[in-house]
C-alpha cells in the first residue's frame, strides 16, 4: 500500500458544480498537507497548503484536513472549464528528517461548459 | 520572470547515448529535486539536493546522476540511456530543505518539465 493513495480519476463535472477531490494516507507523521494543480505539459503549482487539521479557504477553493481518519480533501466552488487539470496532493512531515513531501498520483478533473 | 528553466523541453535519444537534464533557479532556493512523472506512477523523486554540494538519493535513482556545484544549477545526467527512462522529468526547488519551521513561502516551484523519449 502507497503512503498516500489518491483516485486517479478522470472526474467530469458540468462548470458550476461543487467538486470534492481526496486524499488518504497511512503515515500519521504527515503534518503538513498540499494541493497542487497540474495543466496538461506543464509542471505542478502549489495551490493551497495546510498545517495540521482543520480547514482553509481560498476563494473558491477549500482544504480540509482530517489527521483522525487520514484523509485530506480539496473543494473547489462553482467550478470553471479553466480548472480542468490534474490535481495532486502531497504531504511531509514537521521536523524530522527530510521535508520532501510524499505526493498523491493525482486526480485528472474535467469541468465541461 | 523568477522561476525554474529546464532545458531542453522535449527530446528523442538513441538508447544508450548520455544526456544531460540542465535545470537552473533564479529563487535563491537552497533544495532542489528532480522527479519523474508517468502515466499511473505520479511523481517519482529520483533525486534530491538540501544545499549546494550535497545529494541524495530518491525512490528510483538507478541509471541517474546528478551533481550540485551551486545554489542555482543541478543537473540531472543519464549516463547510458535505456527506454524505461522515457518519461517527464520535472526539476523543483523549495526553501525548505533543512529541519525547522516552514517558511511562509512553503511548497515546491516546478519547472515545465522535459520530455524525454529514449528509442
Amino acid at each position: 500500500q502507497k503512503e498516500v493513495e489518491q483516485d486517479p480519476g478522470p472526474l467530469s463535472v458540468p462548470e458550476g458544480a461543487i467538486v470534492s477531490l481526496n486524499c488518504t494516507y497511512s503515515n500519521s507523521a504527515f503534518q503538513y498537507f498540499m494541493w497542487y494543480r497540474q495543466y496538461s505539459r506543464k509542471g505542478p503549482e502549489l495551490l493551497m497548503y495546510t498545517y495540521s487539521s482543520g480547514n482553509k479557504e481560498d476563494g473558491r477553493f477549500t482544504a480540509q484536513v482530517d489527521k483522525s481518519s487520514k484523509y485530506i480533501s480539496l473543494f473547489i466552488r462553482d467550478s470553471q472549464p479553466s480548472d480542468s487539470a490534474t490535481y495532486l496532493c502531497a504531504m511531509s512531515p514537521v521536523r524530522g528528517g527530510s521535508y520532501i513531501p510524499t505526493f498523491g498520483r493525482g486526480t485528472s478533473l474535467i469541468v465541461h461548459p | 520572470i523568477a522561476g525554474i528553466t529546464q532545458a531542453p523541453t522535449s527530446q528523442i535519444l538513441a538508447a544508450g547515448r548520455r544526456m544531460t537534464l540542465r535545470c537552473t533557479q533564479d529563487m535563491r532556493h537552497n533544495a532542489m529535486y528532480w522527479y519523474r512523472q508517468d502515466l499511473g506512477l505520479g511523481l517519482r523523486l529520483i533525486h534530491y539536493s538540501n544545499t549546494a554540494g550535497t545529494t541524495g538519493k530518491g525512490e528510483v535513482p538507478d541509471g541517474y546522476s546528478v551533481s550540485r556545484a551551486n545554489t542555482d544549477d543541478f543537473p540531472l545526467t543519464l549516463a547510458s540511456a535505456v527506454p524505461s527512462q522515457t518519461s517527464v522529468y520535472f526539476c523543483a526547488s523549495s526553501d525548505s530543505g533543512a529541519a525547522g519551521p516552514l517558511p511562509s513561502g512553503y511548497g515546491y516551484t516546478f519547472g515545465s518539465g522535459t520530455r524525454l523519449t529514449v528509442v
